[in-house]
């Protein structure tokens, strides 16, 4: 299994830019890295999906370095609702391989 | 478009009763699951359904069945309910099995508390 490791907790203030890494030594060829967001008495959801290198969309970054053992998820210019738990999760395409990590909470501060 | 429905949303049980949580999706997925969540604690996989027709066991299946009743719907029974199994219950579905290239969609929980 594909078992991550994350941060258990994390503070920032509004506006400053937040990264949040997630450690996966033993992720496998065709597993995808993905992040969710969690807010109390909600189910997970998601954020952004890479395999490789960066990617972009409009509320998150995903940088994956070559070895792809580690993934760091960049929140620009958070505000007091980016307040969370953030979970990343490492799989590929048998459901019953991959699991996900305790997750981090995201604390924003004004 | 309401993605992926749960219910009941919160439920107490007395140890030793059974109950049945339901789950369907809108979305046209092939594929999907159920999580438990401990508090404090991340999502482990209870069964899954990769395809309609097929179910298999996830992280933690014990005490647990389910059924995959078309392509919409899933559900998760617990036939003796424990104090152990007090905890918040998810469904989620995706395109394709597995997380990879094909995300989560999640509901927003049933909550079930066995005394």
């Amino acid at each position: 299994l594909a078992k991550t490791t994350q941060p258990i907790s994390m503070d920032s203030y509004e506006g400053q830019e937040v990264n949040i890494t997630c450690s996966h030594n033993n992720i496998a060829t065709n597993d995808y890295i993905t992040w969710y967001q969690q807010f109390p008495s909600q189910g997970p959801r998601f954020i952004i999906q890479g395999y490789k290198t960066k990617v972009t969309n409009e509320v998150a970054s995903l940088f994956i370095p070559a070895d792809r053992k580690s993934s760091t998820l960049s929140l620009p210019r958070v505000s007091l609702s980016d307040t969370a738990v953030y979970y990343c999760l490492v799989g590929g395409t048998n459901a019953g391989k991959s699991t996900f990590g305790d997750g981090t909470t995201l604390t924003v501060k004004p | 478009n309401a993605g992926v429905t749960q219910t009941p949303k919160f439920q107490v049980l007395k140890t030793g009763q059974s109950m049945t949580l339901q789950c369907a999706q809108d979305m046209n997925h092939n594929s999907m699951y159920w999580y438990r969540q401990d508090p404090g604690m991340g999502l482990r996989l209870i069964y899954y359904s990769a395809s309609e027709g097929t179910t298999d066991k996830g992280e933690v299946p014990n005490g647990y069945n389910v059924s995959r009743l078309n392509k919409r719907e899933f559900s998760l029974r617990l036939e003796s309910a424990a104090p152990s199994q007090t905890s918040v219950y998810f469904c989620a579905s995706s395109a394709r099995q597995g997380s990879g290239n094909s995300p989560l969609h999640f509901g927003n929980g049933t909550r079930l508390t066995v005394t």
